[in-house]
């Protein structure tokens, strides 16, 4: 099915560990983004990319890596994952970016660090 | 830096009667607006997306609008369902050169109605 597809659904890591979440999208969007949803913050922008090769640092990018080889995937890896970074996270796709068109959201991935 | 502030956090109403969510931002240069819904576990729905040249947007029950001076928007949902229960996000694009492409939230306001 088209659309945007997150994997895993649900993970459970150790601190330390380094953990990988995949983001695929099959519209060809050009703007792809990854949220971290919180308790008493909302939805927080971590990183964006605005095409293949080109990211950009969101509102709390710290411990964060992303990397944009395809145009249809957008990976974020924890290097060192950390208790604070226990959270729901989501990614989204756009064809213009936030200025002008609607931002498209995956399913999100539960993460819990031990 | 861009705030966004919605109220009430949680309503619950009856079957049937119209609502009103509100939406506050902190700074006008927003390029649009955007209302989502998000259903427990799962993901954000696009429900309205108005520009910042526009006044309201409307799409079936519900109905959006913006005032960009006074940093206000409210949703505006008529007749509600039991299928409406959800929590609805607002959500503003940030104009300038490094943020463009950024959406700036709100904590939502957690609706539910009542059979």
């Amino acid at each position: 099915d088209a659309g945007i597809t997150q994997s895993p659904r649900y993970k459970i890591t150790e601190t330390g560990r380094q953990v990988t979440l995949m983001c695929h999208q099959t519209w060809s969007h050009s703007y792809m983004f990854w949220y971290r949803q919180d308790l008493g913050h909302g939805l927080r922008l971590i990183y964006y990319s605005a095409a293949a090769d080109i990211t950009d640092k969101g509102e709390v990018p710290d411990g964060y890596v992303v990397s944009r080889s395809k145009t249809e995937n957008f990976p974020l890896t924890l290097e060192s994952a950390t208790r604070s970074q226990t959270s729901v996270y989501f990614c989204a796709s756009s064809d213009l970016g936030a200025r002008a068109d609607t931002q498209y959201f995956g399913p999100g991935t539960r993460l819990t660090v031990l | 830096k861009q705030e966004v502030t919605q109220i009430p956090a949680a309503l619950s109403v009856p079957e049937g009667e119209n609502l009103v969510l509100n939406c506050s931002f902190t700074d006008s240069a927003i390029y649009n607006l955007q209302w989502f819904r998000q259903d427990p576990g799962k993901g954000l729905t696009s429900l309205l997306l108005i520009q910042s040249s526009q006044r309201e947007q409307t799409s079936g029950r519900l109905n959006a609008s913006l005032d960009k001076s006074s940093g206000r928007s409210t949703l505006y949902i008529a007749a509600s369902q039991p299928g409406d229960s959800a929590t609805y996000l607002c959500a503003v694009a940030q104009r300038g050169e490094t943020s463009g492409s950024r959406l700036t939230f709100g904590e939502g306001t957690q609706l539910t109605v009542n059979p």
